[in-house]
């Protein structure tokens, strides 16, 4: 099965509209890192926003947010106020098990295309 | 500036042919990472490495190398049992204390 799941292929949003990306997720741990990226055309990662499994609030970073619903494995990323530079790649990835402070491996989806729109 | 650096960012492979990917980083991270990235795909763990001539195996490690001689280097090597080498490598890097995987602008590698 697998562990990260991004049903949306490609996304459409009109500038200063917000969207939701989707990503489930599949681990049978307790303690796990979910993470979100973002890759424009470059092909250079960009981290957006980190949520931890025993973080009680979503995480924000100014206009991402992560909608966490533990209970449902779902990791959704919410983008306000789109802007034409938001077109990109959108990556979910999880870390399984608890981070021990040494190396982190990432497992990802297999993204997201959002394009925005005037 | 503080970052991650690649290096060529696009490598041509003859058939048979080893070919060295360059990762170099001055953010004084300890640990230091190499994906694969198909087209279409998300990204694959090849190696990684937590400290200082240490490396582990990815998910994909078969037909590659690497060495972690220096905390800033960390190159990889496509040798020539990767039958399928063509694809969009990218290098990371993450400190002990902050998990969050910084990346490097990638080496795309084609084969002639």
């Amino acid at each position: 099965a697998q562990k990260i799941t991004q049903t949306q292929p490609g996304m459409f949003v009109q500038e200063k509209e917000a969207v939701t990306l989707d990503c489930t997720y599949d681990t049978s741990d307790q303690s796990y890192g979910l993470f979100w990226y973002k890759q424009p055309s470059s092909g250079e990662m960009i981290f957006l926003i980190y949520q931890g499994s025993y973080d009680e609030q979503n995480a924000t970073e100014g206009r991402y947010s992560l909608n966490f619903q533990k209970a449902r494995k779902s990791a959704n990323l919410v983008i306000s106020a789109s802007q034409l530079g938001d077109s990109a790649m959108y990556f979910c990835a999880m870390r399984e098990g608890l981070y021990t402070g040494t190396a982190s491996k990432l497992t990802f989806g297999t993204g997201t295309r959002l394009q925005v729109t005037l | 500036d503080g970052g991650i650096t690649q290096s060529p960012k696009y490598l041509f492979r003859k058939e048979g042919q080893n070919v060295t990917l360059s990762c170099e980083q001055n953010l004084n991270h300890d640990a230091m990472y190499w994906y694969r990235q198909d087209p279409g795909q998300g990204l694959r763990l090849i190696y990684y490495s937590q400290i200082v001539n240490d490396f582990q195996k990815g998910d994909i490690a078969e037909g590659y190398s690497v060495s972690r001689e220096k905390k800033e280097s960390f190159p990889l090597t496509v040798t020539s049992a990767q039958k399928n080498p063509t694809a969009f490598y990218l290098c990371a890097s993450s400190t002990r204390l902050v998990e969050t995987q910084y990346f490097g602008p990638g080496t795309r590698l084609l084969v002639l």
